[in-house]
């Protein structure tokens, strides 16, 4: 089975701090991507990356980077976090690139910024 | 860009009642297409996907869904829930052409009452 595990399930950092929420995946995936999602909001892509320092922008980029020094770990940086910025954040992993890849999701982290 | 319309983000039903869950995606070229579930407490993971052939795609739990080209759906069905069905249930949408990035809808939040 593939796990894609997230170095945390509840965060609480306050406004202004540096967050890191890191992503493994023991697959060997080429792929991995950061999701926030929000109430009646469904899933939005942050970033993602299809290979180890490489990364694309994704739908909300803006307050946002990442990191992908090693093929199984993906961290997603919030450099100064706002309260706009609380939601629950999902990572995922994928084996190719190909648009009928199935996407592995991780537990989520829980983040709340005050 | 893919989008992704969910309707009716609140669905509460009855035990053996049939389920039918809309989504239409806006998208000139092939697609492929994804229904994902979240149960609570639980990763999101796939239900069933459709990229090519038998347009009646089945998937785990009893889940199928009709995929129509020439009304852009790709309809989730379930003809008699279960309480255990209870769950967040999102589709997305790839080119069929091009990388694995997704495209979410909203979700759909279904309760089932015993």
């Amino acid at each position: 089975d593939v796990k894609v595990t997230q170095s945390s399930r509840y965060l609480v950092k306050r406004t202004g701090e540096k967050v890191f929420l890191e992503c493994v995946q023991d697959m060997d995936h080429e792929n991995m991507f950061w999701y926030r999602q929000d109430p009646g909001l469904g899933l939005r892509l942050i970033y993602f990356s299809y290979d180890v320092k490489m990364k694309e922008k994704g739908d909300i980029p803006e307050g946002y980077s990442v990191s992908r020094e090693k093929k199984e770990r993906f961290s997603l940086i919030l450099e100064s976090a706002s309260t706009n910025q609380t939601s629950m954040y999902l990572c995922a992993s994928s084996l190719g690139t190909a648009g009928q890849e199935t996407q592995y999701f991780g537990p989520g982290t829980r983040l709340l910024v005050l | 860009a893919q989008s992704v319309t969910q309707h009716n983000h609140h669905v509460i039903l009855s035990e053996a009642a049939s389920l039918e869950l809309g989504c239409n995606y806006s998208y000139g070229g092939t697609v492929n297409l994804f229904w994902y579930v979240q149960y609570p407490g639980q990763h999101l993971q796939l239900l069933l996907k459709y990229f090519s052939g038998d347009p009646l795609v089945k998937g785990i739990k009893g889940f199928e869904a009709e995929f129509i080209k020439s009304k852009f759906s790709f309809n989730l069905r379930k003809p008699s829930v279960q309480w255990s069905d209870t769950a967040e249930y999102f589709c997305a949408v790839t080119a069929y052409y091009g990388n694995n990035r997704l495209a979410f809808g909203k979700g759909n939040q279904v309760v089932v009452i015993p």
